[in-house]
């Protein structure tokens, strides 16, 4: 399967700033990644579905300009957190889609913390 | 439509002993149910996966079963391990977007 890198893996910053997490496909030429966020002893919740070169798909609910995600290549997928708050404090993990029913591979996700 | 229910929330399993973690779903546009484990502060594996058109997957200890008639399917961890103790999610996907479970935490003790 895919190998996903994410960095950084853990970041705590103060509230109002904003937060790059990058997601990278090693070893597969990526054209799809997915983002959730997940709260703790809860659920993957899918955010956005990020295309490389187009803009992403953002699930019902998700604020399209508070999560930016920009796809600009095969390997690398980020989300920048826009002006983050407490309760943008989550755990956020990336995957990679490897094609129609076929495995989505992950990444060891970021805790975000925001003091 | 899109919810996937999972059960038990969580699980004690002796080591040895069989683990069983169930899942039903409602939208018959799932196409591909991934089962995948997740320990904790990484992110989820994918463990096995099957297609609607088969009833059974086994990959070592991991076997689903699928009941495609009564829209459900689970996970049977056979000589559960201490090693196996975390948390397992199904899921089901559409359209190549997954849809997961609510989890189980199974813990297998000595």
């Amino acid at each position: 399967g895919a190998v996903v890198s994410q960095h950084p893996s853990r970041v705590i910053c103060k509230s109002g700033t904003s937060v790059k997490i990058e997601c990278r496909s090693l070893d597969f030429q990526a054209t799809t990644m997915f983002w959730y966020r997940q709260f703790p002893k809860k659920s993957l919740m899918l955010m956005a579905t990020s295309n490389e070169g187009s803009k992403a798909t953002y699930e019902q609910g998700v604020e399209k300009d508070k999560f930016l995600i920009n796809h600009a290549s095969l390997t690398l997928s980020t989300l920048t957190v826009t002006s983050a708050h407490p309760e943008d404090s989550s755990f956020y993990i990336c995957s990679v889609g490897t094609g129609l029913n076929q495995p989505q591979h992950f990444g060891d996700g970021t805790r975000l913390s925001i003091l | 439509q899109q919810q996937v229910k999972q059960s038990p929330q969580s699980l004690i399993v002796q080591k040895g002993g069989i683990s069983i973690i169930n899942c039903a779903y409602e939208n018959t546009a799932f196409d591909y149910f991934p089962w995948y484990q997740q320990f904790p502060g990484k992110g989820p594996a994918l463990l096995i996966a099957i297609r609607p058109d088969v009833s059974e997957k086994k990959e070592g200890r991991f076997t689903i079963s699928f009941n495609k008639s009564a829209k459900q399917f689970s996970l049977h961890i056979m000589d559960s391990q201490p090693g196996d103790s975390a948390t397992y999610f199904c899921a089901a996907s559409t359209a190549s977007k997954l849809t997961f479970g609510t989890g189980t935490r199974l813990q297998v003790t000595l």
